[in-house]
This record gives C-alpha cells, sequence and structure tokens, in this order.
C-alpha cells in the first residue's frame, strides 16, 4: 500500500462548487504539505502543517483552505473553485527534522 | 524572495548518451534536493546535498553542489529510456522551513 494517498485522483467540478482533496499517510511524520503543479511554474506550496496545532499559509493560498484532521490526514478545500485553480495537486509529508519529503499520486483537477 | 531556476527546459537525447541539467539558485543554498517525476505521477526523492564541492551518486546519476552553494548540476552517464521523465530541484527556502522547486527539466530518451 501507498504511504501518501491521495483523493480522488481526478476531478471535473464546475465554477463555483465547493469541493475537497483528501490526504492520508502511513508514514507517522509529522509535517504535510499541499502543492499545486501548472505547466512551466513547478511546484507551488499552498499551505503546511507541522503537526495538528499548527498550519500556516503558503506562497498561494489565497481561494484555499486546510484541515488537519489528524496527524495523517490534511485535507484540502476549494470554497469555491475557478477555473484558474485547475491544475495537478499534490500533497507531501516530512518527517520532522528532515527537508525530504514523500510526495502523493497527486490530483488533477479540472474547474470548468 | 528565493527562486530556482532549472536548465534547459527539456531535452531530448539518444539513448546511451551523458546529459546534464543544472539549477541556479538566487541566493545561497542550504539545502538541494533533486527529484524525478513520472508524467502525472508525485515526485520520487533522488538525492539530498548540503555541503559546498559535495557529490553524491546513485546508479548512473551523480549530483554536484558547487562550492558557493549557489548551483547543483545533475549528470546522467549512458541514459536509457527509465531516466525519461521531469527532473526537479529543491532547496530549503532562506529564513522558512518549506522547500522550495524549480519549474523542472524535462527529459526525453530516445530508443
Amino acid at each position: 500500500d501507498a504511504d501518501v494517498t491521495q483523493t480522488p485522483r481526478n476531478r471535473i467540478t464546475k465554477t463555483g462548487k465547493r469541493i475537497m482533496l483528501e490526504c492520508s499517510q502511513t508514514k507517522g511524520h509529522d509535517r504535510m504539505y499541499w502543492y499545486r503543479q501548472d505547466p512551466g511554474l513547478g511546484l507551488r506550496l499552498i499551505y503546511y502543517s507541522f503537526d495538528v496545532k499548527d498550519i500556516n499559509k503558503g506562497e498561494i493560498s489565497d481561494g484555499y483552505s486546510v484541515s488537519r484532521q489528524a496527524q495523517a490526514k490534511f485535507s484540502l478545500s476549494l470554497e469555491s473553485a475557478i477555473p484558474n485553480q485547475t491544475a495537478l495537486y499534490f500533497c507531501a509529508t516530512s518527517p520532522q527534522g528532515q527537508e525530504t519529503q514523500y510526495f502523493g499520486p497527486g490530483t488533477r483537477l479540472l474547474v470548468l | 524572495s528565493q527562486e530556482l531556476e532549472q536548465s534547459p527546459q527539456s531535452l531530448i537525447v539518444q539513448e546511451g548518451k551523458n546529459l546534464t541539467i543544472n539549477c541556479t539558485s538566487s541566493k545561497t543554498l542550504y539545502g538541494l534536493y533533486w527529484y524525478k517525476q513520472k508524467y502525472g505521477e508525485g515526485l520520487i526523492f533522488l538525492m539530498m546535498l548540503q555541503k559546498g564541492g559535495e557529490e553524491k551518486s546513485h546508479e548512473k546519476i551523480t549530483a554536484k553542489l558547487d562550492e558557493k552553494k549557489q548551483q547543483s548540476s545533475l549528470h546522467i552517464t549512458a541514459s536509457q529510456p527509465s531516466h525519461a521523465g521531469t527532473y526537479l530541484c529543491g532547496a530549503e527556502a532562506t529564513g522558512g522551513f518549506k522547500t522550495i522547486f524549480g519549474a523542472g527539466t524535462r527529459l526525453f530518451v530516445k530508443a
């Protein structure tokens, strides 16, 4: 079984809809991250969490919110989806004290 | 803010040829990571470099961090189709505890 899982893997939604992307990990890592990837722009950090009570904004947090329900779960929400949020979204984890990150398989989101 | 620039953006090589990908930082690097990504999939960690002049190898892939710690190179010897994918460099952002990434270099290997 994969250590970092993301659901759904693919999603098509309409402008204005609220959607949630979920991430679960079995690695026991304290730190979790949400990134989006766009062609030519690489990965950009949306939010990160160093433990259940610690949530921080990344460089592109506008239009997104997150919830760290447990050490193993970190969800990303788009409150009112817009077309320029169409992207590939990745969840990642890392153990405390290390910057090496372990990535989930990604969620491909299309907002019409 | 710190930025990572990768070159080239894409690369097509004949199987068996050597190639080099570069990652240049606008600020001193305190930790440099190389990841590989297959199309539409997550990133796989390859190597981490921390010390100026450090060099690490894994199978046919060698990564170096220059002495001034502002540039890293990834060298693949005798490329194979299995090397195809996008290679991204990542670095610890100065003043923070998060990683920033370059835009990636897409590698194609012709059989």
